[in-house]
């Protein structure tokens, strides 16, 4: 199966900006997604195929990359954007999720 | 409003058996794929498997992690997707999703149903 590597946990102030990693064992051309998920919630798409911003997503979410290494950016950080953000990729089979990073603010 | 909604979850033996339900309404049900996944507690989603749409057949894949034990279905006159899950086991303890697919991205899941496999 696809490993898709995330770094566990970042911290930044409200207003700035972060990017989060998502690096994949393997290339899975443009086929990376990302999903945001709120404790207790279910996942939210953010970003599909690695730059497409989600139906309702600000603007201040963005996504880039292709083959093995990918970044969602949030520019400027807000309060509610504390979550746990997960890649997944589409390209390889079975479909794998990354074991997600999760966003605190300071 | 696309809306999916999970029912049928609960404890469960191992070795046991339980169908999970999904409701669907808000969009043309056949027009999609539909996938099941699950989330263990605290851990990341794992996708499960399948169901295409009228124009693929309603043919079904799987993860190879419980193909042969799980099986998606669909009724497609109700907009209902179907998970059967057999012979449970512990480690299938986790929060089950149905989930909408566009572009093979899941654009909208469910609030997802809580299942226990325990003695």
């Amino acid at each position: 199966d696809t490993v898709l590597t995330q770094s566990p946990a970042l911290a930044v102030s409200p207003g700035e900006r972060v990017s989060i990693s998502c690096r994949a064992s393997e290339g899975v051309n443009s086929y990376m997604h990302w999903y945001q998920q709120k404790p207790g919630q279910q996942p939210k798409l953010l970003i599909y195929k690695a730059s497409n911003l989600a139906s309702g997503v600000p603007a201040r979410f963005s996504g880039s990359g292709s083959g093995t290494d990918f970044t969602l950016t949030i520019d400027p950080v807000e309060a509610d954007d504390t979550a746990t953000y997960f890649c997944q990729q589409s390209w390889n089979d079975p479909n794998t999720f990354g074991a997600g990073t999760k966003l605190e603010l300071k | 409003e696309v809306k999916l909604l999970e029912s049928g979850g609960g404890l469960v033996q191992p070795g046991g058996s339980m169908r999970l339900s999904c409701a669907a309404s808000g969009f043309t049900f056949t027009d999609f794929y539909m996938n099941w996944i699950r989330q263990p507690a605290g851990k990341a989603p794992e996708w499960l498997g399948f169901i295409r749409n009228k124009a693929n057949g309603y043919t079904t894949e799987y993860n190879p992690s419980v193909k042969g034990r799980f099986t998606i279905s669909r009724d497609n006159t109700q907009n209902m997707l179907y998970l059967q899950m057999n012979t449970l086991r512990a480690e299938d303890t986790a929060t089950y999703y149905c989930a909408r697919e566009y572009t093979t991205a899941f654009d909208y899941w469910g609030q997802g149903v809580m299942v226990t496999v325990s003695s």
